[in-house]
Parts: C-alpha cells; structure tokens; sequence
C-alpha cells in the first residue's frame, strides 16, 4: 500500500528566508506527487505536481519541487518565504492516475516577520 | 460555479441521526471525489465518481457510508446512524478530467457527532 510521510510536524521560517519541506513515499510504481497547500478555513490548492520527466518541477507562488526516485523523496522548496506563505503544506501520492490520493499528514509553516 | 460549493458548512448531530453532506462540483467537472480529514491528519480518500457512476468506493469506512451522484453533477454523502468516531471534516473535490490533473477542493463540510 502506499503511504507517505512528512517527518516535520511544525516548521518556524523568518520571512525572506529559504524554505524546505520533507516528504517521503512509499509506492511501488513510478508516482504520482502532489503538494497541496491549505490555508485556514479554505479548500486544498494544488501547488504543484509531479508525473513524468523533468524530475525538478515548478509551481505556483514560486514554489518548486524536486523528485529523487532513490530516496523516494519529493521535497518542496522555495527560496524566499512571504508571510503569505504561512499555511498548513500537504505531500500527495497518487494512485489510478492521481484519481486516489494518499496524503500525508502535513506540515504547518509559520513565518515570523 | 466558480468554485466546489459544499453544505452545510457546519453540522452538530447527535449519535445515530442521519447526515447528508451536498457537493456541487465546478461546472463541466467530470470527476467528482469524497475525502474525509480528522484533526491534525491529512485528508483521506473515501470515493469518486466518473460523471454519474461510482469508480471507486474501497475508501468508505463501512456500509453505513453511501454516496451518489446521480446526474452526474451534484454529489451527496449521506452517514447513516453516525457515532461519534464519524467526527470530522469532510471534504469534496472535483476535476476537469479523469485521470485527475488537478484536483479542485472546496471548504469543507465540519461534522460533530455528539
């Protein structure tokens, strides 16, 4: 079964620094990836995906994503956080195509000004 | 719509009343799925839909959950005699095409089973 795993509960960045978040999967065909972002009171929102070729992949809000099938590692990252940014960060593998998610259980950012 | 419209927004039950949860997808979506999210974990994949047919259901907990999208638009969850474990937040989602490229959420619906 697949499964994923975010091993950073909570992340703490001052504004105007770099940022990266883990996640790791377990799947045992090549995966569908997806980071979903959801701010308070809002549905999730597709940051960015993953299904084929170039394995570094860039998203909305400036966010990219690089694909490592030897570490079984899609960690998001993005160089300058904005205070906008703070937001609770979901790493998704897909099944059947992406139409079944398996999700993790997420990291929440806080920026400090 | 614009946007994946759900209601209610907000529902208090009490244990082993029905609930239904309403989903109207963007307009056009041809995919239509059901998550359901507990406090401080990541949604949970509970079914989905190709236009009005049901493509997978392995994720409904038991059978006292159902779901249906007739027409191929408006979707319902319905929870039959809900305990308090069936507390969360359930959430509804829709895409253009199937495979999903991107999945549209909306806000969620947030059941409380006293």
């Amino acid at each position: 079964a697949q499964s994923v795993t975010q091993p950073d509960i909570h992340i703490t960045v001052s504004e105007g620094a770099s940022l990266e978040l883990r996640c790791n999967y377990s799947y045992g065909a090549t995966p569908y990836l997806f980071w979903y972002v959801q701010s308070p009171g809002q549905g999730l929102q597709l940051l960015l995906k993953y299904f084929s070729g170039d394995t570094l992949v860039q998203g909305i809000k400036g966010f990219e994503a690089e694909f490592k099938r030897s570490q079984s590692s899609f960690n998001l990252r993005k160089p300058s956080v904005h205070w906008s940014d703070a937001a609770e960060y979901f790493c998704a593998v897909g099944e059947g195509g992406g139409n079944k998610l398996t999700f993790g259980t997420g990291t929440q950012l806080k920026v400090e000004l | 719509g614009a946007g994946v419209s759900q209601s209610p927004r907000y529902k208090v039950t009490k244990r082993g009343q029905d609930v239904a949860l309403r989903c109207d997808p963007i307009s056009g979506h041809v995919s239509l799925y059901w998550y359901r999210q507990a406090l401080g974990q990541g949604p949970e994949f509970l079914t989905y839909f190709n236009y009005e047919a049901q493509q997978d259901k392995s994720g409904l907990p038991n059978d006292r959950f159902s779901a249906e999208r007739p027409e191929g638009s408006i979707s319902t969850l319905t929870i039959q005699r809900t305990e308090q474990r069936d507390s969360a937040m359930y959430r509804c989602a829709s895409s253009r095409t199937s495979p999903a490229g991107e999945l549209f959420f909306g806000e969620g619906s947030r059941l409380t089973v006293l």
